[in-house]
């Protein structure tokens, strides 16, 4: 399959403190869906993005078919952001590619 | 209210037994997919269904097979349960055709003895 790949793999943050994630891809897609999972294991659906920018509260991504990238923001990172945040790429035809995720720990 | 429900939640096989999981969407959704979740890992696509009665394997089919007789129901079936599948299995939907967002159900952890 197509490799994605998101960086950094483990993040740690302070209450406050702001970061960004990345998911790279290597060929151009259609789209990007962002997930958060949650200690219980729910995967929660943070953005869809076939373009552009889009921003929900402290969370902002955006989406660079040509250049091939995917960002997601968090700002003012809070304790209930802890999790492993996915990124999966819509490859056009139905299909989806993850990547390996980005394991963030806010600490107080 | 959109939602993809699995049952069951939690599962314990032995070796050698059969296994269905078993998926529901309430959004007429005409794709839907298995995937599974090892540790450390995302999520790997094993089936996904078109439509009824019209799948697809995805990436690590084998050992598995899938059957949806109704749309908003789509099964997961493993003959003869390996430990080699113990795994969290996460059921997904989305409409047809575009540019659309996944719908996950809570996922069904399987362990296999």
């Amino acid at each position: 399959g197509m490799p994605v790949e998101q960086n950094p793999p483990a993040l740690s943050l302070y209450e406050g403190a702001e970061s960004g994630l990345r998911c790279n891809f290597s060929t151009t897609m259609k789209g990007v869906q962002w997930f958060q999972q949650n200690h219980r294991g729910r995967l929660i659906t943070l953005f869809y993005l076939a373009q552009g920018t889009k921003e929900n509260g402290r969370l902002k991504s955006t989406f660079n078919s040509k250049e091939r990238y995917s960002t997601l923001h968090i700002k003012d990172a809070q304790l209930e952001d802890s999790g492993t945040y996915f990124c999966a790429v819509d490859t056009g035809n139905y299909k989806y590619v993850f990547g390996a995720g980005t394991r963030l720990k806010v600490i107080a | 209210d959109m939602k993809v429900t699995q049952m069951p939640r939690y599962l314990i096989k032995r070796m050698g037994e059969n296994v269905l999981l078993e998926c529901g969407q309430d959004m007429s959704h005409e794709t839907m997919y298995w995937y599974r979740q090892d540790p450390g890992l995302g999520l790997q696509l094993i089936y996904i269904s078109y439509d009824v009665d019209s799948n697809s394997e995805g990436d690590i089919p084998k050992g598995y097979r899938v059957s949806r007789k109704k749309r908003e129901h789509f099964s997961l079936i493993l003959d003869s349960a390996k430990t080699n599948q113990t795994s969290v299995y996460f059921c997904a939907s989305r409409p047809g055709q575009g540019a659309y967002e996944q719908y996950f159900g809570p996922g069904t952890r399987l362990t296999v003895l």
